[in-house]
């Protein structure tokens, strides 16, 4: 079966760090570009990061910028967001998702991990 | 910045019968190279992660029933469900990933009358 499954999530503290991890299984990995969604308490979808198949090119939207870094490991099937300096403003529930193999939209979701940013 | 705007913000329609969804980008996602529009949709539960319904504008996802329809071009697009079900109660968002970065619409709640 086809899955994605998240871990890492929890409080922090501003300014404090967390790593999220997105173990995959069911499916070839590294042929596959993977990214993480955040959807914030009470608001829409915001796409974050994404990393390409062999891990050589990643993206990030503006506001993370400089603060978060995703990696993959493509022989753990893995792939890590790194969040650093981290503001009220990314408390969010954080999927982890994978792009169809044609570079489409996002077919496979994880369940998501929830992050808190409070002090 | 891309924006992404989907219209109406919430909807109710009664079961059986039709419920139309738009979004509308700020900049085409129509590639010149393939043809292809760069647009998907996803229907999203509360509890659960968002499922892919559409990409490519009009794709449907296996397993996806038929009467979830994407349709339109360039920067306008609509998503129909032709025969509203209970089980379609949902959050519905448009997202563009013709580049970076990959932006979703502020999403349509449908709700039945």
């Amino acid at each position: 079966e086809v899955e994605l499954l998240e871990s890492g999530g929890g409080l922090a503290q501003p300014g404090g760090s967390l790593r999220l991890s997105c173990t995959a299984s069911g499916f070839t990995f590294n042929i596959y570009t993977m990214s993480w969604v955040r959807q914030a308490p009470g608001k829409g979808l915001e796409w974050v990061s994404f990393v390409n198949p062999s891990g050589t090119t990643t993206y990030y939207i503006d506001s993370v910028k400089g603060r978060f870094s995703i990696y993959r490991d493509n022989s753990k099937n893995t792939v890590d967001l790194q969040m650093n300096s981290l503001r009220a403003e990314d408390t969010a529930t954080y999927y982890c998702t994978r792009r169809t193999v044609d570079s489409g939209g996002m077919d496979v979701w994880g369940p998501g991990t929830t992050v808190t940013v409070s002090s | 910045d891309i924006v992404m705007t989907q219209s109406p913000d919430s909807l109710a329609v009664s079961l059986g019968e039709r419920a139309t969804i738009n979004c509308k980008s700020s900049q085409s996602v129509l590639s010149r190279s393939n043809s292809k529009n760069y647009l998907a949709w996803y229907q999203h539960k509360p509890g659960r992660p968002p499922r892919l319904l559409i990409y490519w504008a009009s794709t449907r996802v296996s397993g996806v029933p038929d009467r979830f329809n994407g349709s339109g071009s360039g920067t306008d697009f609509t998503l129909t469900i032709s025969s509203l079900q209970a089980e379609d109660v949902a959050v519905y968002y448009c997202q563009r990933y013709y580049n970076t970065p990959w932006t979703f619409g502020q999403g349509t709640k449908v709700e039945i009358k």
